[in-house]
């Protein structure tokens, strides 16, 4: 049973740090990687996804890179801002189905 | 263009009542699905669909039931509503091993 894992659970940076956030997976037999963000009280919105065949995939301040081998991603956020602030989520997905991890809140202070 | 809707927003059931909750898109995808955000537990797939006609069961379908009869909706139904669905559902759409597109969610509380 493919289980999705995020670490850290929390995170606060100062504004302007470069940080990563990861994610790991059990089940390399995966089609792909998902990056969402979530609001509080609000829902997800797409990031960046990847593909099974892809390393990386780059949106602006964003780069997610993937690692199907060792079942790792990661999403690495440049120069971070206070609106960064909020949930990430990572989720595999296999035939339109998606499993998440649990997520990491990011704070970013000014 | 839409995107994806759900309806409604907020929702009260007492334990033992019924209700659908929608979820409409306008993008012509093949597959659609829902899921439970839980406090703790992330989210969590109910049921999905590959196609008009075809549902499958996802992690924690007990209790509820859906079906395909169009490309544009997939309804979840809560056959008889107890305090373990409080949570929030959300519809998604995808096609093939492209993007998921999420929507707003609904938020449901039974006493």
């Amino acid at each position: 049973k493919q289980e999705v894992t995020q670490i850290p659970a929390a995170l606060s940076v100062p504004e302007g740090e470069n940080l990563v956030l990861n994610c790991s997976f059990t089940d390399s037999a995966i089609y792909n990687l998902q990056w969402f963000r979530q609001d509080p009280g609000k829902g997800l919105t797409s990031l960046l996804l990847i593909q099974s065949s892809q390393r990386e995939q780059t949106s602006g301040r964003l780069n997610a890179s993937l690692d199907k081998s060792s079942g790792r991603s990661t999403l690495y956020i440049a120069a971070s801002q206070p609106g960064d602030s909020a949930t990430y989520l990572c989720a595999v997905g296999n035939t339109g189905k998606l499993i998440f991890g649990q997520g990491t809140t990011l704070q970013v202070k000014p | 263009n839409a995107g994806v809707t759900q309806t409604p927003k907020f929702q009260v059931l007492k334990t033992g009542q019924s209700m659908t909750l929608q979820c409409a898109q306008d993008m012509n995808h093949e597959y659609m699905s829902w899921y439970r955000q839980d406090p703790g537990m992330g989210l969590r797939l109910i049921h999905y669909s590959v196609g008009a006609g075809i549902t499958d069961q996802g992690e924690v379908p007990n209790g509820y039931n859906v079906s395909r009869s169009t490309t544009e909706d997939f309804p979840l139904r809560l056959l008889s509503a107890a305090p373990s669905q409080t949570s929030v559902y959300f519809c998604a759409t995808g096609q093939g091993a492209g993007e998921q597109y999420f929507g707003p969610g609904t938020r449901l509380t039974v006493t």
